[in-house]
């Protein structure tokens, strides 16, 4: 069965500092991989997803993830962390076969300190 | 283009009541679904529908129903509440297909006691 593991539920970084949120999948065909993020008391929004070609995804508010068959991973980065990037990040995949439903994964909250 | 749109966005529920979930879509999309998000748990599929008239169960489907009986609503029913239903509810939308963007309403959070 397909799965996605996000690893650390909870992360904090500094302002200004790296933020790497890691998720690997297990799917036995190409997946399609997402990022949402989910800001506090709201609904969730699309980061950015791989489908096809380059395997370096941009996203909004300066996030990038890179879809790496071999290591089964869709890292999610953003070279400088903001307050305003306080927030459950979730990663999914799309099921093989016809349907494609998303499996989600449980979610990684992140904090900025100042 | 108000997106989708969810109502209530609070309830208290008694054991055994029963209450709908409003949901709406503007965007003409023919996916629709029904998640409940629990603290650490991430988002598990209630329902879903790929059009007007269908629907299908989703991973946790035990106590609720829905219908689609048009493009724009998804309207979740809980029948004889119970305390395990507590939970924050999102109903979100996609345009043909599960791996396309899905775009999420504003949630509906339920307490049952």
């Amino acid at each position: 069965a397909q799965s996605v593991t996000q690893l650390g539920s909870h992360v904090s970084v500094s302002e200004g500092a790296l933020v790497l949120l890691r998720c690997n999948y297990s799917s036995s065909v190409p997946p399609y991989l997402f990022w949402y993020v989910q800001y506090p008391n709201q609904g969730l929004q699309l980061l950015l997803k791989y489908t096809t070609g380059a395997t370096l995804v941009k996203g909004i508010n300066g996030f990038e993830a890179e879809f790496k068959k071999s290591e089964t991973s869709f890292h999610l980065t953003k070279p400088s962390a903001h307050m305003s990037d306080a927030a459950e990040y979730f990663c999914a995949v799309s099921e093989a076969g016809n349907n494609r439903k998303l499996i989600w994964g449980l979610g990684t909250s992140l904090a900025v300190n100042p | 283009n108000a997106g989708v749109t969810q109502t209530p966005k609070f309830r208290i529920l008694k054991i055994g009541q029963s209450m709908t979930l409003q949901c709406t879509q503007d965007m003409n999309h023919n996916y629709m679904y029904w998640y409940r998000q629990d603290p650490g748990m991430g988002l598990k599929l209630i329902y879903y529908s790929v059009g007007a008239g269908i629907t299908d169960k989703g991973e946790v489907p035990n106590g609720y129903n829905v219908s689609r009986s048009t493009t724009e609503d998804f309207p979740l029913r809980l029948e004889l509440a119970a305390p395990s239903q507590t939970s924050v509810y999102f109903c979100a939308s996609s345009g043909v297909g599960h791996q396309e963007t899905q775009y999420f309403g504003p949630g509906t959070r339920l307490l049952v006691l």
